[in-house]
């Protein structure tokens, strides 16, 4: 059961342009949606987050768009740099399980290949 | 530097031969968790840990183990490695649940 899922497994964009990840995912119990980078050899890194409570949120060249009814999320680069090219995750979490405990958990979307070219 | 050590980055092992993964964080996280990337599937969750002594289940736990008798380490304990178990690893550490985690740089694992 796939809750959060990335549909496109690679994107390529030309210099300059401009890039868009998208992520749909199933539970409506997710209340905050973050985007990860991830180099080759390396661990992903934190790139911006979203609540549910808010439908945009931008930082420099990136924003992440939230649209709850379609429960499908967007990450914007704006724009695009050959130093962008890596692999995107975006992630979901739920802060309470079906007991009402905090449970804190992240789950990922497969990854999106992005492909900046000079 | 706050970081998330793993170590070793690359294990070749045999199956059936117990392994252990070690992860330590040095920002006083209480939350640390542990994750295998595998081609098509992306990140899954393994196991989490929200303080010392506190410990559950991910998507993926079948054939790990964890303990986290200390806030600063979160080992992954392979008990009786399976080449289905092969995978990339990766551990990581936040202070507030599911805000900004960060990650350790992996470790390799392929179990012949």
């Amino acid at each position: 059961d796939q809750q959060v899922k990335q549909n496109s497994p690679s994107l390529s964009v030309q210099e300059g342009r401009i890039s868009i990840l998208n992520c749909d995912y199933t539970n409506s119990m997710f209340d905050y949606f973050l985007w990860y980078k991830k180099y080759p050899a390396e661990g992903p890194t934190f790139l911006i987050s979203i609540s549910s409570i808010k439908d945009k949120n931008e930082d420099g060249r990136f924003t992440v768009f939230l649209n709850k009814s379609a429960k499908h999320l967007s990450l914007h680069i704006v724009p695009s740099q050959p130093g962008d090219s890596a692999v995107y995750f975006c992630a979901a979490r739920r802060r309470y399980n079906a007991g009402g405990t905090s449970y804190g958990k992240l789950t990922f979307g497969q990854g999106t290949i992005l492909t900046v070219h000079p | 530097e706050a970081q998330v050590t793993q170590n070793p980055r690359y294990l070749i092992t045999v199956t059936g031969k117990k392994l252990t993964v070690t992860c330590s964080q040095n920002m006083n996280h209480e939350y640390m968790s542990w994750y295998r990337q595998d081609p098509g599937l992306g990140l899954r969750q393994i196991y989490y840990s929200m303080n010392v002594e506190v410990t559950d289940k991910g998507d993926v736990p079948e054939g790990y183990k964890v303990s986290r008798k200390e806030k600063r380490n979160f080992p992954l304990i392979l008990e009786s490695p399976s080449p289905n178990q092969t995978s990339l690893y990766f551990c990581a550490s936040t202070q507030v649940q599911g805000n900004g985690y960060t990650f350790g740089s992996g470790t390799r694992l392929t179990v012949v």
